[in-house]
């Protein structure tokens, strides 16, 4: 069945590391999304892709860096994670101007 | 600033009760979508209007669109426990790129 999907769905790490959150869709979709989003707040954009090699940085200005190598795979890494990072990243990709579909997200929490 | 706010912030009902949530908006848009959110997980697309229409029909979702005012509205009728979640407009003003609103968080109470 065409999905998204995201990993990890929680994690917990110190401050300093180096994390990458995986974004992966079975759909072929050419735009796929990364949203930072605190708890029951507004969604904010801080990456986009239209396709292969293609990545732009969105509205949030964001110290995460995100590549696009295969059409399937949007991952996006934080190179020094600090508690300010804390949230949930919510991954989605999308084709023509029809809705968006969500991945279940990644809750992270930097200590 | 948001280009989409919905009001209100914060919805509770009676099962049964139908539920009105509004979203408006500042510059002009190709369509207008709404989603839902169960608590921490990700968001559902629910329906898509486009600038061109005024209203559409889902199943129990109603959503509405008046251009001429930038607001839209989606109506759940008889509303059950199930539908307790947070529901978000998002404006597209082309492109494809979505601008999500706060989000009004709707409790229904059995």
């Amino acid at each position: 069945e065409a999905d998204i999907y995201q990993t990890p769905r929680y994690l917990v790490i110190g401050t300093g590391k180096k994390i990458t959150l995986e974004c992966s869709q079975t759909m072929g979709h050419d735009k796929m999304y990364w949203y930072q989003q605190d708890p029951g707040m507004e969604l904010h954009l801080i990456h986009y892709s239209y396709g292969v090699n293609s990545t732009e940085k969105g509205d949030l200005s964001s110290e995460s860096t995100v590549s696009r190598i295969r059409t399937e795979h949007f991952p996006l890494t934080l190179e020094s994670a600090r508690p300010s990072h804390t949230s949930q990243y919510l991954c989605a990709c999308s084709q023509g101007d029809y809705g968006y579909t969500f991945g279940s997200g990644t809750r992270l929490t930097v200590v | 600033s948001q280009q989409g706010e919905e009001d209100p912030q914060a919805l509770s009902i009676q099962e049964g009760e139908n539920a009105t949530m509004n979203c408006s908006y500042k510059t002009s848009i190709n369509n207008l979508q709404w989603y839902r959110q169960n608590s921490g997980r990700g968001l559902v697309h629910l329906i898509l209007i486009r600038s061109n229409e005024r209203e559409k029909h889902s199943g129990r979702l109603r959503v509405t669109l008046d251009t001429s005012k930038k607001s839209s509205s989606l109506l759940i009728t008889a509303s059950r426990a199930a539908d307790t979640a947070s529901y978000f407009c998002a404006t597209d003003r082309g492109g494809n790129m979505l601008t999500f609103g706060g989000g009004t968080r709707l409790m229904v109470k059995p």
